[in-house]
């Protein structure tokens, strides 16, 4: 069955780097976009950019750009989403999805990665 | 970018009930519309893609209509496990933005 797993709740300081994975199972990793989506808390849901695992080719939401940087390492199908100069805004959970081919709907989620931004 | 709204922003129903959530977009995105459930604490859920396509695994109770800028959720006889956050997102056009939610409760 298709899983999402990723890396575990993280602390950080303003304006250090969090780098968050995303281990896939149970498909075979190149043939699907992931995209990240974060939720900072009690708030709704924010599209950051997706990554083809094929290419790695990347699309960022603007708000994001410069800031984040989604990788993959297909020979352990593992996706990584880094986000530099944090602030206390970055506070929020993060998640990977795996989409749809057709129309880019995430279909299967992680269980969401905790980034606390504080001083 | 493409902005999109969900009302109402919140409803109160009862078991049994259906109800219907209606999501716009700022300029035409085809069927590019996609509805989630996100219950607390967890990752959200995708329900409908495409607009009107159930997703494999979701109860035919919920179902997605419109093209263009408007679109519809409907759940017909809402369970206990319907209530949850909905959250519309458009696929058509980069940033993929998602809608505001809307919190259904008893």
């Amino acid at each position: 069955q298709v899983q999402l797993v990723q890396s575990g709740a993280e602390v950080k300081k303003p304006g250090a780097s969090v780098k968050v994975s995303c281990v896939a199972t149970g498909y075979t990793f190149t043939s699907y976009f992931i995209h990240w989506v974060r939720q900072a808390p009690g708030q709704g849901l924010e599209w950051m950019g997706w990554i083809n695992p094929n290419t790695g080719g990347t699309k960022y939401a603007q708000k994001f750009q410069g800031r984040v940087t989604m990788t993959r390492y297909t020979a352990i199908s593992t996706a990584y989403m880094e986000l530099s100069r944090l602030t206390s805004d970055d506070t929020a959970m993060y998640y990977c999805a795996r989409t749809i081919t057709a129309n880019q709907a995430s279909e299967f989620w992680g269980q969401g990665t905790l980034v606390t931004v504080s001083s | 970018d493409i902005q999109m709204t969900q009302s109402p922003s919140s409803l109160s129903a009862s078991v049994g009930d259906s109800v219907t959530i209606t999501c716009g977009a700022t300029q035409s995105i085809n069927s590019y519309l996609n509805w989630y459930q996100q219950k607390p604490g967890k990752a959200p859920n995708l329900l409908i893609y495409a607009a009107s396509s159930l997703q494999s695994g979701v109860p035919s109770r919920f179902g997605g209509s419109g093209s263009g800028t408007d679109f519809t959720l409907t759940i017909s006889g809402l369970q206990p496990e319907d209530f949850a956050t909905y959250y519309c997102q458009q696929t058509y056009s980069a940033p993929f933005t998602f809608g505001p939610g809307t919190k259904v409760d008893i």
